[in-house]
């Protein structure tokens, strides 16, 4: 099946330091990536979705100046977390589309990354 | 406002037996429903996906079902075993395009022994 990786996995860092996380499709393209993040025992929410060579598109309550999205490529989405703080600590999971697959196809997700800001 | 419901409640059954869990929504009209199982510390895998003209679904032990009228999907798993312990959660899309997956905090299974 189609996989997603994402780097680091685990990240510690002061506040105030800005933070890069890495998604990448590793076996197929991906025009439309989507950062989500997840509280403890809470639900996934869509922060905002990467499409490739334009803008991101972000949801109600994310404040894209702190959450920086660049999509160069198709095969690689990046998030930098800029100026963290500790309410920033989370686990970000990106995913990812084919960008050949049918309207309906699911999204392949990578395994996450915890970050914990100190 | 729009909902999401799984039952937060841990579910504990044992092996063998068939796990049900509930996926309920208002105020969506979702074209696909999707069900992805969670492992602590780990992202999502998807397991199924079903569409809205479609009642069932199935792939291996697993079974789902989406009642448009009523609003719900069922997730079922036959001859539960102590791997298949972990939280599943059930995703709408109500764009037509299954991109913009929205959660549902998920239910946690636990199969003993």
């Amino acid at each position: 099946g189609a996989v997603v990786s994402q780097h680091p996995s685990r990240v510690i860092c002061k506040s105030g330091t800005s933070v890069k996380i890495e998604c990448r499709s590793l076996d197929f393209q991906a025009t439309t990536m989507f950062w989500y993040r997840q509280f403890p025992k809470q639900s996934l929410m869509l922060m905002a979705t990467s499409n490739e060579g334009s803008k991101a598109t972000y949801e109600q309550g994310v404040e894209k100046d702190k959450f920086l999205i660049n999509h160069a490529s198709l095969t690689l989405s990046t998030l930098t977390v800029t100026s963290a703080h500790p309410e920033d600590s989370s686990f970000y999971i990106c995913s990812a589309r084919d960008s050949l697959a049918g309207v309906g196809e699911t999204q392949y997700f990578g395994p996450g990354t915890r970050l914990l800001v100190l | 406002s729009q909902k999401i419901e799984q039952n937060s409640e841990a579910l504990n059954i044992q092996e063998g037996k068939t796990a049900t869990l509930t996926c309920n929504y208002t105020n969506y009209s979702p074209a696909y429903l999707q069900w992805y199982r969670q492992d602590p510390g780990r992202g999502p895998v998807f397991l199924l996906l079903i569409r809205e003209n479609e009642k069932e679904k199935r792939k291996e032990r697993l079974k789902v079902t989406f009642d448009t009228t009523l609003k719900q999907s069922l997730f079922h798993i036959t001859a539960s075993q102590p791997a298949d312990s972990a939280t599943y959660l059930c995703a709408l899309d109500d764009t037509g395009t299954a991109s913009k997956l929205t959660f549902g905090t998920g239910t946690r299974l636990q199969v003993t022994l």
